[in-house]
């Protein structure tokens, strides 16, 4: 049980350049995220997933785009790299439904856009 | 809008004090209440999750408590180690924000612990 995994680790980005972030979670979590940690705002959420092929925006979407096409990964697109994406992206699952659970978070990739 | 503060934003203790770490939030309509840890260049590690129904939850030398109606939660630490020094942060699991709209974790912006030998 290896929980939520993320690659890469690191990566670094020119400007206008694209790449996708990959979160795996071998938990059968229903509800994926993925938030984004930058010094003096804290931990803000992306996008997040309540299923396979439902995905909807969080508060800072702007630049970003999600799929969820099996129950184990959501991948965060960058469309065309900014310096404002520069962050540490984290990704987090738990189950979602009526009763109220953990959450549990990826290692995180840290990603430089120059 | 929910927010959630968390004073102080860092602490110094010499090693083997017992320490309280405060977590603020404004809305009381939560979920649940996580408190994590983050070591530097690290993720994050869940440390307790307390649902909106209790009043505190324990784990070895941590104990956290809840109180929905003040908006407020504790984090204590007994007997601090150095290995205890990392950033602690709290977040409520929140209704989303429309009808149909999907629960999201607001997070405080942490408390950074130093534990002294």
């Amino acid at each position: 049980n290896a929980g939520v995994t993320q690659t890469p680790k690191f990566q670094v980005l020119k400007t206008g350049q694209s790449m996708t972030l990959q979160c795996a979670q071998d938990m059968n979590h229903e509800y994926m995220s993925w938030y984004r940690q930058d010094p003096g705002m804290g931990l803000r959420l992306i996008h997040y997933s309540v299923g396979a092929g439902i995905t909807d925006q969080g508060e800072v979407p702007n630049g970003y785009n999600v799929s969820r096409s099996t129950t184990e990964d959501f991948p965060l697109r960058l469309l065309s790299a900014a310096p404002s994406q520069t962050s540490v992206y984290f990704c987090a699952s738990s189950r979602f439904g009526q009763m109220s659970y953990e959450q549990y978070f990826g290692p995180g990739t840290r990603l430089t856009v120059t | 809008k929910q927010e959630v503060t968390q004073i102080p934003a860092a602490l110094s203790v010499p090693e083997g004090e017992n320490l309280v770490l405060n977590c603020s939030f404004t809305d009381s309509a939560i979920y649940n209440l996580q408190w994590f840890r983050q070591d530097p260049g690290k993720g994050l590690t869940s440390l307790l999750l307390i649902q909106s129904s209790q009043r505190e939850q324990t784990s070895g030398r941590l104990n956290a408590s809840l109180d929905k109606s003040s908006g407020r939660s504790t984090l204590y630490i007994a007997a601090s180690q150095p290995g205890d020094s990392a950033t602690y942060l709290c977040a409520v699991r929140v209704p989303g924000a429309s009808q149909g709209g999907s629960e999201k974790l607001v997070f405080g912006k942490g408390t950074k612990l130093t534990v002294n030998p």
